[in-house]
């Protein structure tokens, strides 16, 4: 089975513009999660979707949002960029149905100039 | 609330000595544990499991026990070796929220030859 993929891998962009990032679920998990990994914060949760609905949402302000598709892929949106926003976004997939267990694409990393 | 607690790092040890990652968990239920590894560059690799109490996942030489009673799920691993050199993550889900995930801030394990 292939595993999660995200696109693109690396990306450079400037205060102020928009990002979008995508990631592919293994196949048959229906859960999509995104997190915020940091060396100051650590991982953080974004946002997980399942079946196309947000089902948990993190503390990250509006200007983060996502969606999901009806194959389950998932896309990641930060507006208006900010210097704090570098870091490195992953995206894990899973059966979204107990017993949940999670499993994290590479990650994109996102350098804000 | 929810909330995981690892040993703070980086751990340093030389080869084929005996290695423990301690990490301790509130949880408002009975969640899921469990350890990822993180190595250079990539993203979170899952790593072992454990779904009940007194469970032990086990994976690639390493093992941890859910204890209930201390709220515990520490690492351990026999004879460690410079290829597990990484950063490892303990983490719970929270069956009553879903897919939500909680993780430590991460031990990183340097291992020398």
């Amino acid at each position: 089975k292939a595993g999660v993929t995200q696109t693109p891998r690396y990306l450079i962009k400037t205060r102020g513009q928009q990002v979008t990032l995508s990631c592919s679920p293994i196949s048959g998990h229906r859960s999509v999660s995104w997190y915020q990994q940091t060396p100051g914060q650590g991982l953080q949760f974004l946002f997980e979707y399942f079946s196309e609905t947000q089902r948990n949402k993190g503390n990250f302000p509006g200007r983060f949002s996502g969606r999901q598709f009806s194959n389950s892929r998932s896309e990641m949106n930060v507006s208006t960029l900010e210097l704090g926003d570098s870091a490195l976004y992953l995206c894990a997939s899973g059966p979204g149905t107990p017993p949940y267990e999670q499993y994290f694409g590479p990650g994109t990393r996102l350098t804000v100039t | 609330g929810n909330s995981v607690t690892q040993m703070e790092g980086p751990v340093t040890l030389s080869e084929e000595a005996f290695l423990t990652i301690n990490c301790t968990y509130t949880a408002t239920g009975y969640p899921s544990l469990f350890w990822y590894v993180q190595y250079p560059g990539e993203g979170l690799q899952l790593l072992l499991k454990a779904t009940k109490a007194d469970d032990k996942g086990s994976n690639k030489g390493f093992e941890a026990t859910y204890r209930k009673e201390t709220t515990s799920f520490h690492l351990e691993k026999g004879s460690v070796q410079v290829s597990d050199s990484a950063v490892y993550f303990c983490a719970l889900s929270d069956k009553d929220n879903f897919n939500k995930f909680y993780f430590g801030s991460g031990t990183k394990l340097n291992v020398k030859p």
